[in-house]
């Protein structure tokens, strides 16, 4: 069965950056697109990225572009999502999404991961 | 950045039908057929329930439906259930290789 499994929650202060994995497995990993999405407290979801793990290529939402960077690593089926500079604006629950749309996505979310907890506090 | 507009909250009474509106522009819910809808419960991981405007994944009940007319999306829910009560939230492509959500809405079952 499809399973996205992340990374346990992060407690950082201001300025540092936080790193969050999501390891895939039940289903060809180079196949299908994978999202990041967030969600601040009490907030809506944002959409802030995807990646390709077929060849790595990326392409985030505008206001993240040069602060977050997402690679993967095609030995362990898993995509990490680094975040810099961060601000309190910054907490959030933090998911990975699979694209069902082959090849090339079509922000169609239909496996998640837990979410992971990122907490930005001096 | 376009924006997707979504009503804060709906409600309804068990048995009716409700639908959600989700508003963009000419160049993203109006040129794409890419919208998806998910349905998110308090502390709970979103769930898809419609894709492609009107497409419904397998094991999502055929009360949910979508469509599209012009620069807005909508999710219709009939037959309005005590389970449904729950955060929507819509997405669309915006061209360019990116993707936004609406601002979400609440359903309320009365």
């Amino acid at each position: 069965q499809v399973q996205l499994v992340q990374s346990g929650a992060e407690l950082e202060k201001p300025g540092a950056s936080v790193k969050v994995s999501c390891k895939t497995s039940g289903y060809i990993f180079t196949d299908y697109l994978i999202h990041w999405v967030r969600q601040a407290p009490g907030q809506g979801l944002e959409w802030m990225g995807w990646i390709n793990p077929i060849n790595g290529n990326t392409n985030s939402a505008q206001r993240f572009q040069g602060r977050v960077t997402m690679t993967r690593d095609t030995s362990s089926n898993t995509i990490d999502m680094e975040v810099t500079s961060l601000s309190s604006d910054d907490t959030a629950i933090y998911y990975c999404a699979r694209d069902s749309i082959r090849p090339h996505g079509g922000y169609v979310f239909d496996y998640w991961g837990q979410g992971t907890l990122v907490t930005v506090s001096s | 950045q376009s924006a997707l507009t979504q009503p804060a909250s709906v409600s309804g009474s068990p048995g009716q039908s409700i639908t959600i509106s989700c508003t963009g522009t000419s160049s993203d819910v109006g040129s794409y057929n890419l919208v998806s809808w998910y349905q998110q419960h308090p502390g709970k991981v979103p769930k898809l329930m419609i894709y492609e405007v009107n497409k419904r994944p397998s094991g999502v009940s055929n009360r949910f439906s979508g469509s599209k007319s012009g620069n807005t999306a909508s999710l219709t829910i009939s037959g309005l259930q005590a389970e449904d009560e729950a955060h929507y939230y819509c997405c669309s492509y915006l061209g360019s290789s990116r993707g936004m959500f609406g601002g979400g809405t609440k359903v309320t079952v009365l």
